[in-house]
């Protein structure tokens, strides 16, 4: 069964300064994608970037990029020039299949310290 | 605002009561996604439709039902419901049933306390 962990329950950053927060998941299959979610204390599920498994590129969002590492099934997040609205729990999500339903990390809680 | 309504925002009931939450998928959007959210569990995949049919079933509990009617708006029914319950219900909407190019929407979420 494909799983998605993210070992770092909480993480803080400074203010304009970078934060990557990791992902690794695990899956049989070849072609697949991974997403990054926002949730805010609003409780708003918000996508922050998609990756496709059979693009080598890595996706960028403005100040958001992914490394993404096929081989070692890794798909770390990566938040420059942090901003306080920047602060929220981030799950990392894999979809496969033509039913297209997420399967979720547990989350990261982001603080953003001024 | 995704586009995506759920009603109600927040929902406290006792043990053994059954509760319908309910969800409008945004303009356009044929399939219908349920999620819960708890402490414990994460967020957990609950049931798929596509277009009024059950077209994927993830954790969904037998004391768990969901339809999509014809107007393509979803509810999920909880019954004989458990403290274990208490938890964050998402729904989502996405254009087509999961290829990964299309978005899925979420709402908001039902709140929903069991005591």
């Amino acid at each position: 069964a494909q799983t998605v962990t993210q070992s770092q329950p909480e993480m803080s950053v400074q203010e304009a300064e970078t934060v990557t927060l990791s992902c690794t998941y695990d899956t049989s299959e070849s072609d697949y994608y991974l997403f990054w979610y926002k949730q805010p204390p609003s409780r708003q599920m918000i996508l922050v970037i998609r990756q496709e498994a059979y693009k080598q590129q890595n996706a960028t969002e403005n100040r958001f990029s992914v490394n993404f590492q096929k081989a070692a099934k890794s798909f770390s997040l990566k938040i420059s020039d942090s901003q306080l609205g920047d602060a929220a729990m981030y799950f990392c999500a894999y979809l496969w299949g033509s039913q297209g339903n997420l399967i979720f990390g547990k989350g990261t809680k982001l603080s953003v310290k001024p | 605002d995704s586009g995506v309504t759920q009603t109600p925002k927040h929902l406290i009931t006792a043990t053994g009561q059954r509760v319908t939450l309910r969800c409008s998928p945004r303009s356009g959007d044929l399939s219908v996604y349920w999620y819960q959210q708890s402490l414990d569990q994460g967020l957990q995949f609950l049931i798929q439709y596509y277009n009024g049919e059950e077209r994927a079933k993830g954790n969904i509990l037998e004391r768990f039902s969901a339809q999509q009617f014809p107007d393509l708006h979803s509810e999920l029914n909880l019954s004989s419901l458990e403290l274990g319950d208490s938890a964050l219900y998402f729904c989502a909407s996405s254009v087509a049933p999961g290829t990964g190019n299309t978005e899925a929407f979420f709402g908001q979420g039902t709140r929903l306390t069991v005591v």
